[in-house]
C-alpha cells in the first residue's frame, strides 16, 4: 500500500519564520506535488515535480519554494511565513501517466 | 481554461439509499477523471480513475461513469452507509501532465442511519 507521510500534523509559526514542510513517500514515485486546500477556493496547486531536481510552478507559486534532491522526498519551504499562509497543506505522489494520485494526511499550517 | 464543477455542494440521505454525485468539466480534452473522497481534517483517498478512452470504472459499490462528449461524470453509490460519509471530489488531468490535475470543490456526503 502506498503511504505518502507528511512530517507534521499541525504546525503553528509566526510570521517572517522560514518554514519547512516535509514530504515522504514509499512507492518509488516520479511524481510529487504540493497543494494547499483552503474552504471555498478548493485544492490549488503550489508546486508539482517530476523528477529529482526537476520542478514545474503550479497555480499559485508565489511566497514558496521547493526542494527534491532524493526521489522520495519533496520539501515546501516558505521563505518568510505571512497569515495569507495559513492553510491545509496537502502532499501527494503518482507514477506518470494515468496513475491515481495518493495523498498524505495533511499539514494545518498557522502563521500568526 | 478547465473549469469542473460538482453539484450540488452537499447532499443529506438516509441509510440504505442508492445515490449519485456529478461533476461536469468545460473542456472535454480530458486525459482521466478522478474520483476521491476526503474526510474531515484529512488527506484525499483515490476512489476510481477512469482514462479518456473507457466509460466506467466500478470498485465494490461504487461505479464511476465519464460521458467526455457531454463534459460529465456521475458517481453512483450503491446501498449507502453511514460510513461513507465525507466530502467527494471528482478531478480532470487536461494533457499528459498530472501538473495539469484540476479539482472540483467537492460534493459533502451525509448518510444518515
Amino acid at each position: 500500500d502506498v503511504k505518502v507521510t507528511q512530517s507534521s500534523r499541525y504546525l503553528v509559526k509566526r510570521t517572517g519564520e522560514k518554514v519547512f514542510l516535509e514530504c515522504v513517500q514509499d512507492m518509488d514515485h516520479e511524481n510529487m506535488f504540493w497543494y494547499r486546500q483552503d474552504p471555498g477556493l478548493g485544492l490549488r496547486l503550489i508546486y508539482f515535480s517530476y523528477d529529482v531536481k526537476m520542478k514545474e510552478k503550479g497555480d499559485i507559486p508565489e511566497g514558496y519554494s521547493v526542494s527534491r534532491e532524493k526521489k522520495e522526498r519533496f520539501s515546501l519551504i516558505l521563505e518568510s511565513a505571512s497569515t495569507n499562509q495559513t492553510s491545509m497543506y496537502l502532499c501527494a505522489s503518482s507514477s506518470p501517466y494515468n496513475s491515481p494520485l495518493h495523498f498524505g494526511n495533511g499539514t494545518r499550517l498557522t502563521v500568526t | 481554461k478547465q473549469e469542473v464543477t460538482q453539484i450540488p455542494a452537499a447532499l443529506s440521505v438516509p441509510e440504505g439509499e442508492n445515490l449519485v454525485l456529478n461533476c461536469s468539466f468545460t473542456d472535454s480534452a480530458i486525459y482521466n477523471l478522478q474520483w476521491f473522497r476526503q474526510d474531515p481534517g484529512k488527506g484525499l483517498t483515490s476512489l476510481l480513475l477512469i482514462q479518456s478512452s473507457q466509460r466506467e470504472q466500478t470498485s465494490g459499490r461504487l461505479n464511476a461513469s465519464l460521458d467526455k462528449s457531454s463534459g460529465r461524470s456521475t458517481l453512483y453509490i450503491a446501498a449507502s452507509q453511514p460510513g461513507d460519509s465525507a466530502t467527494y471530489l471528482c478531478a480532470v488531468t487536461s494533457g499528459r501532465s498530472q501538473g495539469n490535475l484540476i479539482f472540483g470543490k467537492g460534493t459533502k456526503l451525509s448518510v444518515k442511519p
